[in-house]
């Protein structure tokens, strides 16, 4: 089956700084990459995904890129503000088949210091 | 964050005792699932259902049992032979069940084993 790994663990970074959140999959044939957003005490919560056919998606300050080749993608958060402290989460799964699910990574904590 | 519910939030368990987590939701979607988050873990899946009275199993079904009897109540049962059943339980809904689909997840239940 699929396997997610996510990296860093956590991320502390400066108001206004970049972060950026790295994970890699297994299974060649995964083509929806999305990352989810889980603030403390909250349900997590989509923020932006990708498609296999794009290699990145941009959404205000953050960003996402996908490399097929090396089996990986990346969160990109540029503007860092306190509000982006959160748990966050991403994933990995193929469309088509009867059975559908996502396999999540372990996550990142990131803490934005004012 | 209205749409899908789940009760109670906070549950506690002597050990050897079943106990059922509810899980609703009024979004009219055909898929759920039920996910299972410790400290450092991700989200880790558990059950899904892709239609009424059908569910598959996930990564980590042993100990768990889930029916699927209505199209917005997916019930999990945690069952005495999960044998470390302390953790947060997220259960979580889609459209339909199929990749590009946004998952929706219930605020969570909390549960701990005495």
């Amino acid at each position: 089956g699929e396997n997610v790994e996510q990296h860093p663990s956590t991320l502390s970074v400066q108001e206004g700084d970049s972060a950026v959140i790295k994970c890699t999959y297994s299974d060649s044939a995964s083509n929806y990459f999305p990352w989810y957003k889980q603030e403390l005490g909250k349900r997590p919560q989509l923020i932006i995904d990708i498609r296999s056919n794009v290699g990145e998606k941009k959404d205000q300050r953050i960003a996402v890129t996908l490399n097929k080749t090396a089996k990986h993608f990346s969160l990109h958060i540029t503007e860092t503000q306190p509000e982006d402290s959160a748990v966050y989460f991403c994933a990995a799964s193929r469309s088509g088949g009867s059975n559908y699910k996502l396999t999540f990574g372990k996550g990142t904590l990131l803490t934005v210091n004012p | 964050d209205g749409g899908i519910t789940q009760s109670p939030k906070y549950l506690f368990r002597k050990e050897g005792q079943n106990v059922t987590l509810s899980c609703e939701q009024n979004l009219n979607h055909d898929a759920m699932y039920w996910y299972r988050q410790d400290p450092g873990q991700g989200l880790r899946l558990i059950y899904y259902s892709q239609i009424v009275n059908d569910f598959q199993k996930g990564d980590i079904a042993e100990g768990y049992s889930v029916s699927r009897e209505k199209k917005e109540s997916f019930p999990l049962t945690v069952t005495s032979a999960q044998k470390n059943p302390t953790a947060f339980y997220l259960c979580a809904s889609s459209n339909w069940a199929g990749a590009y689909n946004e998952q929706f997840f219930g605020p969570g239940t909390r549960l701990t084993v005495l």
